[in-house]
């Protein structure tokens, strides 16, 4: 079945002790992509990268990383999590050679920074 | 700002209504999607419309597409309680992807 898998789904923490959210997909797809989600607004690009080795920012890149080491995984990083980055966050991945096409989500990650 | 602003921002029908969302953008694009959401999972597409082309219809969806206007609407005829959820519009440019802040439909059985 084609997905995009993310872990941990819920996940609380203490301010400054780094985590990291892995996601990965079985689709082949060169695009992954990281969301955040906050009430009432949309998503908001956090990293973005189209290809192995290749990332760059989205609109909220501040105190995230990313690496693209392998082209199925695409971790995101929270090296100091602050209570402001307390959202829902997603990962997605499509395939950029039909440019556009459909994003495929995962199912979101929970986290709370207290 | 948001690429993407839905309007309205909430919309509540009865089953069997028309629900219409609208969706307006700021730079050139090469194609526009919408997305549902359910209540905190993850956005599945709906429709895809490439901005050559100015309707496309999938099942129940209807959307347009107005690139002078840089606007788009997405129609669901016929709404059943099931349809009840987000709708997002999103365009990718140059790998940068911006969604809007959705349209919250609830469809009252």
């Amino acid at each position: 079945e084609a997905q995009v898998t993310q872990n941990p789904r819920y996940l609380i923490t203490v301010t400054g002790k780094k985590l990291t959210v892995t996601c990965s997909q079985n689709m082949n797809h060169e695009y992954m992509s990281w969301y955040r989600q906050d009430p009432g607004l949309g998503l908001r690009q956090i990293y973005y990268s189209m290809n192995v080795e290749v990332t760059d920012k989205g609109d909220v890149p501040e105190g995230y990383k990313v690496s693209r080491k392998e082209k199925r995984n695409f971790p995101l990083i929270l090296e100091s999590p602050s209570p402001n980055q307390t959202s829902l966050y997603f990962c997605a991945s499509s395939d950029q050679t039909l440019p556009g096409t459909e994003a495929f989500f995962g199912q979101g990650t929970r986290l709370t920074v207290v | 700002s948001q690429q993407g602003e839905e309007d309205p921002q909430a919309l509540s029908i009865q089953e069997g209504e028309n629900a219409t969302m609208n969706c307006s953008y700021k730079t050139s694009i090469n194609n526009l999607q919408w997305y549902r959401q359910n209540s905190g999972r993850g956005l599945v597409h709906l429709i895809l419309i490439r901005s050559n082309e100015r309707e496309k219809h999938s099942g129940r969806l209807r959307v347009t597409l107005d690139t002078s206007k840089k606007s788009s609407s997405l129609l669901i005829t016929a709404s059943r309680a099931a349809d009840t959820a987000s709708y997002f519009c999103a365009t990718v440019v140059a790998g940068k992807s911006t969604f809007g802040d959705g349209t919250t439909l609830t469809v009252k059985p």
